[in-house]
């Protein structure tokens, strides 16, 4: 499976944009980029995903490096609610089955 | 609507005996996954189905863990002979494809403790 590397930790304050790295150069023409992230005794959420064009939905947007082997998850103005672990994944393909989760960022949101 | 909804939320059990963890999904979807975490870490995918059947139990770490499906909906995962190391938070997911950018859905997981 492809692999991805994030920071272990990220911190931001209220209100500021936060964006947080996703590496994965052995990525493959036709896996997807994932984002979910995890609240704090929660499973882990959607929030967004991406093949090769930026991706913008009401949670965050999506920044894909031209050669894809690079992505930012772009949280506009961050909020106390989006403390959470945010897994960057790689899915293959149209039939990707499972998710393979690395450890994540975990992202502190400083009031 | 109803999200996956997992039960019990806790579970207590003694090394050596047999839990089964529950997992019903979100109605009409048709893939079903079981993830292990253990703490600070990362969900570790276990065993998906599509329909009632096992499509990838690759992730099952040994023959004391099984799980069902039979009838395309509500999912048990069991454990034999339950060990110290079994302790974490099992997660279920549920999506309604096998699309790969299909968002898979999570339940709140059911927090196992093995004394």
């Amino acid at each position: 499976d492809a692999k991805t590397t994030q920071p272990n930790s990220m911190e931001s304050n209220e209100e500021e944009p936060v964006h947080l790295p996703c590496n994965h150069s052995t990525i493959s023409g036709t896996d997807y980029i994932h984002w979910y992230r995890q609240l704090p005794s929660q499973g882990p959420e959607y929030v967004i995903h991406g093949l090769t064009s930026n991706v913008n939905n009401r949670m965050a947007s999506l920044a894909i490096a031209e050669d894809r082997k690079s992505s930012t998850l772009i949280l506009h103005r961050a909020t106390l609610r989006d403390a959470a672990v945010y897994y960057c994944i790689l899915r293959v393909g149209n039939y990707g089955q499972n998710f393979v989760f690395g450890p994540g960022t975990r992202l502190s949101v400083l009031p | 609507g109803a999200g996956v909804s997992q039960t019990p939320s806790n579970k207590v059990t003694e090394k050596g005996k047999y839990v089964e963890l529950r997992c019903d999904p979100i109605s009409g979807h048709t893939a079903l996954y079981w993830y292990r975490q253990s703490l600070g870490q990362g969900p570790e995918f276990l065993i998906y189905f599509q329909g009632t059947g096992a499509a990838d139990d690759s992730g099952l770490p040994n023959d004391r863990f099984f799980a069902v499906r039979p009838e395309g909906s509500v999912s048990t995962l069991k454990i034999q002979r339950t060990e110290r190391g079994d302790s974490a938070v099992y997660l279920c997911a549920s999506s309604s494809t096998l699309q790969g950018n299909n968002e898979q859905f999570f339940g709140p997981g059911t927090r196992l403790t093995v004394l």
